[in-house]
């Protein structure tokens, strides 16, 4: 069955420390993957693709075929980091499928 | 500006009306979706549209329906509102051959 995992409801982390997001996937092809964003009061937006291979905002995803993982990591994080971050994956069709989210609150 | 609106932000209103939930976008785009979304669950896709009357199901079934008669405009209509269908509705949309999708501030739905 086609699936993201994202493990964590709520990730608390101080300034300043490393955050890292996790997603796991199931999906029969070759999927694309996605990290989207929500912080508040704003709507959902793109942060980054794994086809891309960039860094937005500090944060990073690699994409590991073998352990179907597409973990976000930061290595120092900001308060305004906080957020609701979704997982995502497209496939063939460009369907997307969403994980159930994580929170991430950076404490000052 | 280009952008995808969606009206109303939010909405209460009473079991067994009807109610339409609007969503426009002004960037071109050919793809439109609507997901629903419950509270600190995943976003689920109840219907997507690839351009002017073409509209399909999503992977959650829905007793909404949804119209794609202009390029901008994806609506969505629920016959007669439950208390059942009280949730999150986003409109997204993306270019043909493109992955990202862009959101709405989404409809948050109430039925009393």
């Amino acid at each position: 069955a086609q699936r993201v995992t994202q493990p964590e409801k709520l990730l608390s982390v101080f300034k300043g420390a490393p955050v890292e997001l996790k997603c796991n996937y199931s999906y029969s092809g070759s999927p694309e993957l996605f990290w989207y964003v929500q912080y508040s009061r704003q709507r959902l937006q793109l942060l980054l693709r794994h086809i891309s291979r960039e860094s937005i905002k500090g944060f990073t995803a690699d994409l590991n075929k073998g352990e179907t993982s597409f973990h976000l990591k930061k290595p120092f994080a900001q308060e305004e980091d906080s957020a609701m971050y979704y997982c995502a994956l497209a496939g063939g069709t460009y369907k997307y499928i969403f994980g159930t989210g994580t929170r991430l609150k950076v404490l000052a | 500006e280009a952008d995808i609106y969606q009206t109303p932000r939010y909405l209460v209103i009473g079991t067994g009306k009807k109610i339409t939930l609007e969503c426009s976008q002004t960037m071109g785009h050919d793809k439109m979706y609507w997901y629903q979304q419950d509270p600190g669950m995943e976003l689920h896709l109840i219907h997507y549209s690839y351009g002017v009357n073409s509209t399909e199901k999503g992977d959650l079934s829905s007793e909404s329906t949804v119209s794609r008669i202009r390029t901008e405009h994806f609506p969505l209509t629920l016959e007669s509102a439950r208390p059942s269908h009280t949730s999150q509705y986003l409109c997204a949309s993306s270019v043909v051959g493109k992955t990202e999708a862009f959101f709405g501030q989404g409809t948050r739905l109430t039925v009393v």
